[in-house]
């Protein structure tokens, strides 16, 4: 079955950057793309990005051009989104989610990103 | 971008009801190519990643009970939950992916009356 682990909560001061992870199971990674979506709390859903594990390219939500910055290791099925300039703003849950069959039936747990001196 | 519009915003249910959800696009979702429409409805529950309920704006994800209909075209779109469960109380998002940036309704939250 389709698995996304996603890597654990973080606390990062504001101005750092952040690299959180997504290792998927279960399914071809690499041909795929892998989507990002961001939550701040209490609010809706942000689309962030995809990028496709074959090749690495990448297409960002232009919101998010310079904020977040998408890779992926097809030797460990995994992908990343670095996140830098940290801001208060940038406080979230972020959810990895592949597209598959163009659909997105599978997305990870989320990873919580805390933003704070 | 394409701006999606849902409504309400929240909606106070007693089990068994019938409730409607709707969902607005600012453009059509409806690709001539397929003549599909590129539209899912998800719930999410608190602390949980969002749920595939319907694409295809009223094709049922596997697992998903039947009193989940999604319906509509173009850039109206509904979603009704028939005979309302204890267990639906949750928030519901629509979400286009006719082209990027993929964008979603801001949400609907269902509860108790």
């Amino acid at each position: 079955q389709v698995q996304l682990q996603q890597s654990g909560s973080e606390l990062v001061k504001p101005g750092s950057s952040v690299k959180i992870s997504c290792k998927a199971s279960g399914y071809t990674f690499a041909s795929y793309d892998m989507h990002w979506v961001k939550q701040q709390p209490g609010n809706g859903l942000e689309w962030i990005g995809w990028i496709y594990p074959v090749n690495g390219n990448t297409k960002y939500n232009q919101k998010f051009n310079g904020k977040a910055t998408l890779t992926a290791d097809k030797s460990s099925s995994t992908a990343y989104m670095q996140l830098s300039s940290l801001t208060s703003e940038d406080s979230a849950v972020y959810f990895c989610a592949p597209q598959v069959h163009g659909l997105f039936a599978y997305w990870g747990q989320g990873t919580l990103v805390t933003v704070s001196s | 971008d394409i701006v999606m519009t849902q409504s309400p915003s929240s909606l106070a249910v007693s089990a068994g009801e019938t409730v409607t959800i709707n969902c607005k696009s600012s453009q059509s979702l409806l690709y001539s190519g397929n003549q599909k429409n590129y539209l899912a409805w998800y719930q999410q529950k608190p602390g949980q990643s969002p749920k595939l309920l319907i694409y295809w704006a009223s094709t049922r994800q596997s697992g998903v009970p039947d009193r989940f209909i999604g319906s509509g075209s173009g850039t109206d779109f509904t979603l009704t939950i028939s005979s309302v469960q204890a267990e639906d109380l949750a928030i519901y998002y629509c979400q286009h992916y006719y082209d990027t940036p993929y964008t979603f309704g801001a949400g609907t939250k269902l509860e108790l009356k």
